[in-house]
């Protein structure tokens, strides 16, 4: 049982390229998260899906898209990334809504250059 | 919408000493509550959540948060703090209905000395 995993761990990229994050459970969890961490400002979340083929969008979406075409996988992606998109990003699964526990992916950390 | 706020950004206390983290929460009725741990380099982890009942909840690694409904309040506290315990604590607010996302607060890190 590997959890959440995230990949890649590691990423740099110049200003306009594109990259695909992806995020996998192995939880059989409803819910999927995709959050920004920067410092000084928390965890912000970028989009979230509450079942398979379903997302939404979070409180900082824009420059970003996601999809959600299996239960157990949710992607985020960078059409063409900005310095600003420069963060640690992290991915977190749950059964179902807010009173169940999150599940943490390690993290994906993107320096856009 | 609910909203959390930690007002200590970076606390400092000496190993053994006692800890006290601050949580204050805004919503319209009583939310679930939880406390997440970061440790360098990690995702976050869950160290203990209030739903209903009992005011003080015990969680993992020997802390425990007492719910304060009159101070909107969820302090997370520690009677003898460890080195290991260096890392950074976001509590977090759910609504009980619906598919609201938790919010979290901007975190309080914890430096721990010797």
């Amino acid at each position: 049982n590997a959890g959440v995993t995230q990949t890649p761990k590691f990423r740099v990229l110049k200003t306009g390229q594109s990259m695909t994050l992806l995020c996998a459970q192995d939880m059989n969890h409803e819910y999927m998260y995709w959050y920004r961490q920067d410092p000084g400002m928390g965890l912000r979340l970028i989009h979230y899906s509450v079942g398979e083929g379903t997302t939404a969008k979070g409180e900082v979406p824009d420059g970003y898209n996601v999809s959600r075409l299996k239960k157990q996988n949710f992607l985020l992606g960078l059409e063409s990334a900005a310095p600003s998109q420069t963060s640690v990003y992290f991915c977190a699964s749950t059964y179902g809504p807010s009173s169940y526990e999150q599940y943490f992916g390690p993290g994906t950390r993107l320096t856009v250059t | 919408a609910q909203s959390v706020t930690q007002p200590d950004i970076h606390i400092t206390v000496s190993e053994g000493a006692s800890l006290e983290l601050r949580c204050n929460y805004s919503y319209g009725a009583t939310p679930y509550l939880f406390w997440y741990v970061q440790s360098p380099g990690q995702g976050l982890q869950l160290l203990l959540k209030y739903f209903s009942g009992d005011t003080l909840v015990q969680g993992i690694k020997g802390f425990e948060a007492e719910f304060k409904r009159s101070q909107s309040s969820f302090n997370l506290r520690k009677p003898s703090v460890h080195w290991s315990d260096a890392a950074e604590y976001f509590c977090a607010v759910g609504a009980r209905s619906g598919n609201t996302p938790l919010v979290f607060g901007k975190g309080t890190r914890l430096s721990v000395i010797a």
